[in-house]
């Protein structure tokens, strides 16, 4: 069985621009969870999408924003990028919400 | 029930047993887990307890739970070179927290 997916693996982007992650969680698994994981610091919890609807946020501006499609991938978007965007990002699915999360390998986004 | 917090490094020589330890402060936790990332990885599951155990013990890897302290551990027994990488403790009860990882370093 396929683990989760992400894409791409990496980016580099400069101040301003605007970035799409993508992510695909294993088969059956409606949930899906963004975190950022900035250089020396812990993983800081973004969004959590739940059968297609936003169920939680992290304490992140607007310009952080996602959504989750009906095959229950999901899409980080990162609008205005500053440098301190710089980090892993990380996804995690699971079988439905606050149930055990399985990661994928992460999207390693530089901003230049 | 933000700060999960965990000692930064650990330092151990082969063969020897490590022990990381975490506090964590949401009570209504359900679940507590561990997690491992290499380098230039993601995480991997490694074991997890519900929050009603003190214990639980999967081959060289023993989580221990103080439910009263808030605390948890995680204990490797007869730690390889391999198990070196960073380890995170994290609960999932009304929001997901993670700790801010415990980087272990296995001396041969």
């Amino acid at each position: 069985e396929a683990g989760v997916t992400q894409s791409p693996t990496h980016l580099i982007k400069t101040r301003g621009q605007q970035v799409t992650l993508r992510c695909s969680p294993i088969s059956g698994h409606t949930s899906v969870y963004w975190y950022q994981q900035a250089l020396g610091l812990g993983l800081q919890f973004l969004l959590w999408y739940d059968e297609g609807e936003e169920r939680n946020r992290g304490n992140f501006p607007p310009r952080f924003s996602g959504r989750q499609f009906p095959n229950y991938s999901s899409e980080l978007n990162v609008n205005a990028l500053e440098l301190e965007d710089s980090a892993l990002y990380l996804c995690a699915s699971s079988p439905g919400g606050a149930d055990t999360q399985y990661f994928g390998p992460g999207t390693r986004l530089t901003v230049l | 029930g933000e700060d999960v917090e965990q000692s930064l490094f650990l330092s151990v020589r082969e063969g020897d047993s490590s022990v990381i330890n975490c506090t964590y402060t949401d009570s209504s936790s359900t679940y507590l887990y561990w997690y491992k990332q290499e380098p230039g990885a993601g995480l991997q599951l490694l074991t997890y307890i519900f929050s009603n155990m003190d214990m639980k013990q999967d081959q060289r890897l023993t989580v221990l739970l103080n439910k009263k302290d808030k605390h948890l551990s995680l204990r490797i027994a007869d730690t390889q070179t391999g198990d070196s990488a960073i380890y995170f403790c994290a609960e999932t009860g009304n929001q997901f927290y993670f700790g801010t990882g415990t980087s272990l370093t296995v001396i041969p």
